[in-house]
């Protein structure tokens, strides 16, 4: 099955700069990427998704790239906020439903 | 629209005892999922159904079943509980593969 892997496991940023977290995948059939983003206590929420015919999307201060060529993919944050921490998880999913998730980074913005 | 459901928000059992935790949308979709979440490890899918009678195994499927009778309802079924079981438990529907997953508010499982 797909193999997710997720660095930094945890992530400390000052308010305003940028916060970069990446993944790799193993099954090249994988192709579609979301990110979600998951507060204390709550549940998960999706905040940006690629699929495998786009190289990089952006919504507002969050943009996420993917290399299919070397199969991993990477969320970026800019001018981050103290609402921006949270943990945030990659995964990957192949045609079947099959969503395969990375073990999570733990993002803490100081203000 | 409630969107995904789950009962009970907390479950405490003794081991050996079997439970089955609730899951219901209202959004008609098709796909819907269990996944488990412990710490440091993500989350990991137990079950799916890609609709109302089709059902199949993810990556922890072991000491669970499931069934689909309706589009609405995905309940998960613990057989004999043990303490490896005790997780937050979450359930998620979407409208089908490669769409966003839209996930209940967790059962927190405790086994003793």
């Amino acid at each position: 099955g797909e193999n997710v892997e997720q660095h930094p496991s945890t992530l400390s940023v000052q308010e305003g700069d940028s916060a970069v977290i990446k993944c790799t995948y193993s099954d090249s059939a994988s192709n579609y990427f979301p990110w979600y983003k998951q507060e204390l206590g709550k549940r998960p929420q999706l905040i940006i998704d690629i699929r495998s015919n786009v190289g990089e999307k952006k919504d507002q201060r969050i943009a996420v790239t993917l290399n299919k060529t070397a199969k991993h993919f990477s969320l970026h944050i800019t001018e981050t906020q103290p609402e921006d921490s949270a943990v945030y998880f990659c995964a990957a999913s192949m045609p079947t439903l099959k969503l395969s998730f990375g073990a999570g980074t733990t993002v803490t913005v100081r203000a | 629209n409630a969107g995904v459901t789950q009962t009970p928000k907390f479950q405490v059992l003794k081991t050996g005892q079997s439970m089955t935790l609730q899951c219901a949308q209202d959004m008609n979709h098709e796909y819907m999922s269990w996944y488990r979440q412990d710490p440091g490890m993500g989350l990991r899918l137990i079950h799916y159904s890609v609709g109302a009678g089709i059902t199949d195994q993810g990556e922890v499927p072991n000491g669970y079943n499931v069934s689909r009778s309706t589009t609405e309802d995905f309940p998960l079924r613990l057989l004999s509980a043990a303490p490896s079981q005790t997780s937050v438990y979450f359930c998620a529907s979407s409208y089908g593969e490669s769409y966003e997953q839209y996930f209940g508010p967790g059962t927190r499982l405790t086994v003793t």
